[in-house]
């Protein structure tokens, strides 16, 4: 199942410009995550902001978290064309009924940075 | 360190075949996992372990084995091969935590089943 729903699933901007993505999500969590893919490479870890908080910011990036809609959103200030990439969220989801398993990821958002 | 490593990068299989995924981790990471990524599609859990002679099921886990036995290694294996399994394979190990704490990644293996 997909927890995370990430729009818009594509955004093309030009360098320089900020760039805004939402996810969203069924269930309680733990935490949410970013992740960055660069095409055909693995994921990297971006930015984790736990359940009891509402911002968090990172070098350029700034996520927000609000779990009485479960939603959050990634922003990436003054984009590089280095950006371009797919950015997934990912959320802590039980699959047995017990304890988290694993991390629920969304199908991703696409950003292009046009020079 | 060399962090999450994988091999292979690369496998063509027939259907029917039966290989092993490779992952190994030098971070001393407790939570190891195995995630396979379909076109379009985010990540899905297919197995995953939180130590040593522990395993579980993920949301996808049929066709697929894991075993666990030290905490560096995480081998998953494809015991017949289908077609359906072609797909880029990733196992991510983290600290254990309250919850899924932050993943790290391995650079994937590309699996084609024909």
């Amino acid at each position: 199942s997909q927890q995370g729903e990430e729009d818009p699933q594509a955004l093309s901007i030009q360098e320089g410009e900020n760039a805004t993505m939402n996810c969203s999500y069924k269930t309680s969590i733990n935490n949410l995550q970013w992740y960055r893919q660069n095409s055909g490479r693995g994921l990297v870890h971006l930015i984790l902001i736990r359940s009891n908080e509402r911002e968090k910011h990172s070098g350029r990036l700034r996520v927000t978290l609000d779990t009485s809609k479960k939603s959050s959103s990634l922003l990436i200030t003054a984009s590089r064309a280095a950006d371009t990439a797919s950015y997934f969220c990912a959320t802590d989801e039980t699959y047995s009924g017990g304890g988290a398993d694993g991390l629920t990821f969304g199908k991703g958002t696409h950003l292009i940075i046009q020079p | 360190n060399a962090g999450v490593t994988q091999t292979p990068k690369f496998q063509v299989l027939k259907t029917g075949q039966s290989m092993t995924l490779q992952c190994a981790q030098d971070m001393n990471h407790e939570y190891m996992s195995w995630y396979r990524q379909d076109p379009g599609m985010g990540l899905r859990l297919i197995h995953y372990s939180v130590g040593a002679g522990i395993t579980d099921q993920g949301e996808v886990p049929n066709g697929y084995n894991v075993s666990r036995s030290t905490t560096e290694d995480f081998p998953l294996r494809l015991l017949s091969a289908a077609p359906s399994q072609t797909s880029v394979y990733f196992c991510a190990s983290s600290y254990s935590g309250s919850g899924i704490e932050t993943q790290y990644f391995g650079p994937g293996t590309r699996l084609l089943v024909l």
